[in-house]
């Protein structure tokens, strides 16, 4: 099993919508998990980021850990044309930062 | 406040050449973080650099080498380029390790080998 693993996707949501990206993690990591949106041909940004299980929430996002299952999901509400893109997962290593290999997401007018 | 930088944007080599690449971290950043991203791929840990040590390295062969410098910038250098070698190279910075591990990426350098 890789450290973070997601599904490539493409997840389609129409405008408006509830887009939901989830990221499963191994043994491997540690409890520090991150979510950056990547545009294609640019860097990827740090949406959030979640260390404790739960919800937390940041506009229009919000992030949810849960280490029982070992799962990290992102929820983004109203979803809009410009949230189109990858979304990355990452997750902390030992002595490295974990990312899984994307979701494509898009968002229909 | 400034981010992480990194130079050139652009960059053509031809197979067979060097090529450098810079980064500076930002300000109170202390690690520093190469990946390699090519076109339509997720991203491979090249090297991880702290306080001026390597702490890490990736699945990659010697001939991608770097360094930290003492104001914590930090390049990259791929000898014997080949023509896969062609990506996004991406460099990314965090507090040092242990204390808020956040990392932040800069615009990246486009490395093509022809």
């Amino acid at each position: 099993q890789k450290e973070v693993e997601q599904n490539s996707g493409p997840l389609s949501v129409p405008e408006g919508a509830i887009a939901s990206l989830n990221c499963t993690y191994s043994d491997r990591v540690s409890q520090s998990f991150f979510w950056y949106r990547q545009y294609s041909g640019k860097s990827p940004e740090l949406i959030m980021s979640i260390y404790s299980n739960g919800d937390k929430e940041d506009g229009r996002f919000t992030a949810q850990l849960n280490k029982a299952s070992q799962y990290v999901s992102l929820l983004i509400r109203d979803s809009q044309p410009s949230d189109s893109a990858t979304y990355l997962c990452a997750a902390l290593g030992f002595n490295k930062f974990y990312f899984g290999s994307g979701t494509k997401l898009n968002v229909k007018p | 406040e400034a981010g992480v930088t990194q130079s050139p944007t652009h960059l053509i080599k031809t197979r067979g050449q060097q090529a450098t690449l810079r980064c500076s971290p930002i300000s109170g950043h202390t690690s520093v973080y190469w990946y390699q991203q090519a076109l339509g791929l997720g991203l491979q840990f090249l090297l991880w650099y702290d306080e001026g040590e390597e702490r890490n390295r990736g699945n990659f062969p010697p001939r991608f080498s770097g360094r930290q410098f003492p104001n914590y910038s930090s390049e990259l250098n791929v000898n014997a380029l080949e023509l896969e070698d062609s990506a996004l190279y991406l460099c990314a910075s965090s507090l040092r390790w242990g204390s808020g591990n956040t990392i932040y990426f800069g615009e990246g350098s486009w490395l093509t080998v022809v």
